[in-house]
């Protein structure tokens, strides 16, 4: 089990706004910023949103994140079949001994 | 240009170790903290191990505290992570990641490796 709660699929149709969520604790996303990561079948991640709501360079601004409280979200609008891939959410846990970093179960895009 | 590579992955059997390899170009190593994350067939990211740039620092998920040790060379660019006493579980493909700032230690990975597959199997 996860630290960190997704939803395991999410879809949609070309055009359309969709959201994953992603639900922690006060020891991780409350206290923390969160990230996050796509990555498309066969190739290692990619960060597509840090510090809960920033872009890096080179990502559409279809792309979005929030945060409250213990929960994170990543908004997708006007999707994209490139678009279908697994997100992942992170951040750091204070809980354990020293802290560790903690990803969500992921969540598998498929647009339709 | 940033660039960080796995190597070291392989098969091995239940019992036996490993050591991957992530020879890192293009920027400061010694200056970030650098992760191993792990991935397994067909399953999600899990972290693994974490060390600051200086070496100093180190950090271990329960699945694999005691059983391996992430370290680092700063003078040869390179990050380590050797695998002892090596389960069927531990079969994934492991990537390397680093961290985005400097002197800092967030999950914020800016850049990870291709990954390197490492399969325990007798």
């Amino acid at each position: 089990q996860s630290v960190l709660t997704q939803p395991a699929s999410a879809s949609g149709t070309p055009g359309q706004r969709v959201t994953i969520s992603c639900s922690g604790s006060s020891s991780n996303i409350e206290t923390n910023f969160v990230y996050w990561y796509q990555q498309l079948p066969g190739t290692a991640p990619k960060l597509l949103i840090y510090r809960n709501n920033q872009r890096p360079s080179g990502v559409p601004d279809r792309f979005s994140g929030s945060k409250s409280g213990t929960s994170a979200s990543l908004a997708i609008s006007g999707l994209r079949s490139e678009d279908e891939a697994d997100y992942y959410c992170a951040t750091w846990d204070d809980s354990l001994s020293g802290g560790s970093v903690v990803f969500g179960g992921g969540t598998k895009l498929t647009v339709l | 240009e940033v660039q960080v590579l796995e190597s070291g992955g392989g098969l091995v059997q239940p019992g036996g170790s490993l050591r991957l390899s992530c020879a890192a170009s293009g920027f400061t190593f010694s200056a970030y903290a650098m992760t191993w994350v792990r991935q397994a067939p067909g399953k999600g990211l899990e972290w693994v191990s974490s060390i600051s740039g200086s070496g100093g620092s180190t950090f271990y998920a329960d699945s694999v505290k005691g059983r391996f040790t992430i370290s680092r060379d700063n003078s040869k660019n390179t990050l380590y992570l050797q695998m002892n006493s090596l389960r069927a579980e531990d079969t994934a493909v492991y990537y390397c990641a680093k961290e985005a700032l400097r002197w800092e230690l967030l999950g914020y990975f800016e850049y990870w490796g291709q990954g390197t597959l490492v399969t325990v199997s007798s």
